[in-house]
């Protein structure tokens, strides 16, 4: 089946810009993840879905950082007033169920580039 | 608080040969480990997991992992190398709660 879907795969905004990522997770997964993975760096957690409830976004930077996921499927990571340390790749992840136990899969990732 | 130390940040290795790549853990309870790997341009798979039970863990593309409690490691192994091995690995951790903590990579390079 369709495996985790990312949009758009790149993206250029300049500083100041907001921007919208979309995730679309494996059909039927209940958790969705994000993680932010800066150059040469392993991914860093970012938020936490169970179906449409945020349960925890320690990992999101400041303020201007804000997900989303009204129904439960479909995803929307958006970061406002964008600044050049926003530059990294944006990583989502599904699993079902139990995802301690569970494999979490991962999209391609979008690659956000602040100028 | 939990964490991932990856030893290497390259590793090359000639085709044929063992690959290992280095991975400890910081947790004061075991944790459930993993081994993704990242090829260029495209999102993490995972390649193995220890949750529970047996220590050596078999994933695939002939690699497994086995996780010793006494030294807080669980590095990854593969008997001999190929060409289209090359790529990043991750080794990641987690404990009670569901987010993935993971180590700085380990870029692996095979040489003919």
């Amino acid at each position: 089946g369709a495996g985790v879907s990312q949009s758009p795969r790149y993206k250029v905004a300049k500083r100041g810009q907001d921007v919208a990522l979309r995730c679309d997770p494996i059909s039927g997964h209940v958790s969705l993840f994000w993680y932010q993975q800066a150059l040469g760096q392993g991914p860093e957690f970012l938020t936490y879905f169970q179906n449409e409830a945020q349960l925890d976004k320690s990992g999101l930077p400041s303020d201007r950082f804000f997900a989303e996921r009204p129904e439960g499927s479909v995803s929307t990571l958006k970061i406002q007033r964008t600044q050049q340390e926003d530059s990294a790749v944006y990583l989502c992840a599904s699993s079902n169920r139990h995802p301690r136990v569970e494999t979490q899969y991962f999209g391609p990732g979008t690659r956000l580039l602040v100028l | 608080a939990q964490s991932v130390t990856q030893l290497g940040s390259h590793v090359s290795v000639s085709e044929g040969a063992l690959v290992l790549l280095r991975c400890n853990y910081s947790s004061s309870v075991p944790p459930y480990l993993f081994w993704y790997v990242q090829y260029p341009n495209q999102g993490l798979q995972l390649l193995l997991k220890y949750t529970t039970g047996a220590t050596l863990v078999k994933g695939i593309n002939g690699f497994e992992a086995e996780f010793k409690k006494s030294e807080t490691s669980f590095h990854l192994t593969k008997p001999s190398a190929h060409m289209s091995d090359a790529a990043e690995y991750f080794c990641a951790v987690t404990l009670y709660t569901d987010k993935l903590i993971f180590g700085t990579g380990t870029r692996l390079q095979v040489f003919p």
